[in-house]
Parts: structure tokens; sequence; C-alpha cells
């Protein structure tokens, strides 16, 4: 079936360095949407990549998503402690499942 | 406009007893998915429902594991004697339509201890 693979399985940096986690699928997918979760809670919708080479930018958050639609990355430029937590990418496979990675736990240390 | 709401938020059993994982969408929301996470991992897709019916239930363990959306009143996740190995977090979330690429709103979840 379908998987999506995300590393690293976590990250940890100093406060002020940049921070990326890439995703890669087995099969081309349609969309890719990507996901925040703190601590103890819930995942977050963050933002979703439609078009092969998408970049899309949300402050310090950049999200790409590869020519063949099979890759995505998101790299967060200079960290702060309010962006600890894991971030998963999600896409959907040809039924509408929304298959997510495994994600990528990031911690900052201040 | 209240978000997706589950219930409980903590749940304890102990082996061989029911469990029971209540979620309301969001208004407007007629589609519903639930999510198992295990601690350190990530979201595993269980099963997806609308109102009355099951779409794909293809994540969800063959025996032991239930889902219902009624048409009146919240979607039921019924887990029946329970293991040890069913203490995860159950994450509910729900969309507008199937529409791939639909964002999901997701559910504070139930986290569920079996002892």
């Amino acid at each position: 079936g379908q998987q999506v693979m995300q590393i690293p399985q976590y990250q940890h940096v100093q406060e002020g360095e940049d921070f990326t986690t890439y995703c890669n699928s087995s099969t081309t997918l349609s969309n890719i949407q990507w996901y925040k979760q703190r601590p103890g809670g819930h995942p977050v919708f963050l933002i979703q990549l439609v078009k092969s080479g998408e970049v899309k930018k949300q402050k310090r958050l950049t999200f790409q998503f590869g020519e063949a639609k099979k890759n995505s990355s998101l790299h967060i430029t200079a960290t702060q402690t309010t962006d600890v937590g894991t971030y998963f990418c999600a896409g959907h496979n040809q039924g509408g499942k929304l298959i997510f990675g495994q994600g990528t736990e990031l911690s900052v240390k201040p | 406009n209240a978000g997706v709401m589950q219930n409980p938020r903590h749940l304890v059993r102990r082996r061989g007893q029911e469990a029971r994982l209540r979620c309301s969408p969001m208004k407007g929301h007629s589609h519903v998915y639930w999510y198992r996470q295990l601690p350190e991992e990530g979201l595993k897709f269980m099963v997806y429902l609308q109102k009355e019916n099951i779409i794909d239930e293809s994540g969800m363990p063959k025996e032991r594991f239930s889902a219902e959306f009624p048409k009146e009143g919240p979607s039921i996740l019924r887990i029946q004697q329970v293991v040890r190995g069913d203490s995860a977090a159950y994450f509910c979330a729900s969309s507008p339509s199937w529409v791939a690429g639909n964002e999901q709103f997701f559910g504070p979840g139930t986290r569920l201890t079996v002892l």
C-alpha cells in the first residue's frame, strides 16, 4: 500500500538555528498537507500544496512540493521555542484517504 | 463555532472491558475520520464515515473494533474486550466533504489507558 515516509524522526536544535523535515511518498500524490501537533495536543492543519514544484511561505515556515509530486519539505528559519512540536506531512491516496508520515519531533533549546 | 468535540478526554479501562469514544464533528461537517496514535508514533487511519455509512474501514482491526455515525448524535468508536495494546490516543477529525484536499479538523483526542 501507499507509504509516506518522513525524516528525521527527531531533531534537536538551538534556538535560532534552522530546521528542515522531509517527506517522501511511494506513489504520486494529488496534494500534500502539513500538520503540527504540540506536546499533549492534537494535530492542527498548517498548509496544503497542490501543484508540482509549488512553494508556499508562512512567516518563517517554507513548504515545498516536489516536481514529481512524491516528496515535500518543511523548512523553519531561525527556530523559536514556540516551534516545538511534531510536524506531520500527509498525502491523499486515490481513495481520498489521508496517509500520514511518522512525523518529525522538533525540540528547541533556548 | 465550536470545533470538533471528543469525549471523554481520558478513559481508563481494565482488560476485558468495553471502551466507547465519542466524536461530534464541526457544525456543517458530514465526514468523520478516526485515527489512532501510539506513543511517539504517527497517526494511523482507522475508519472514515459519513452519516449512517461506513465509507472506508480499511484501517480498523478485524475484531473488537467498530464505528458508527448515526443520523442523530455523535460518531462512536467502540472497542470491545480491551487489551493493553489498545492504549493509545484516539483522534477524530471532520471535514465538510470527501473532496481530496479538504483540510481535516481534529478534535482534542481521547487518551485510552488499559490497565
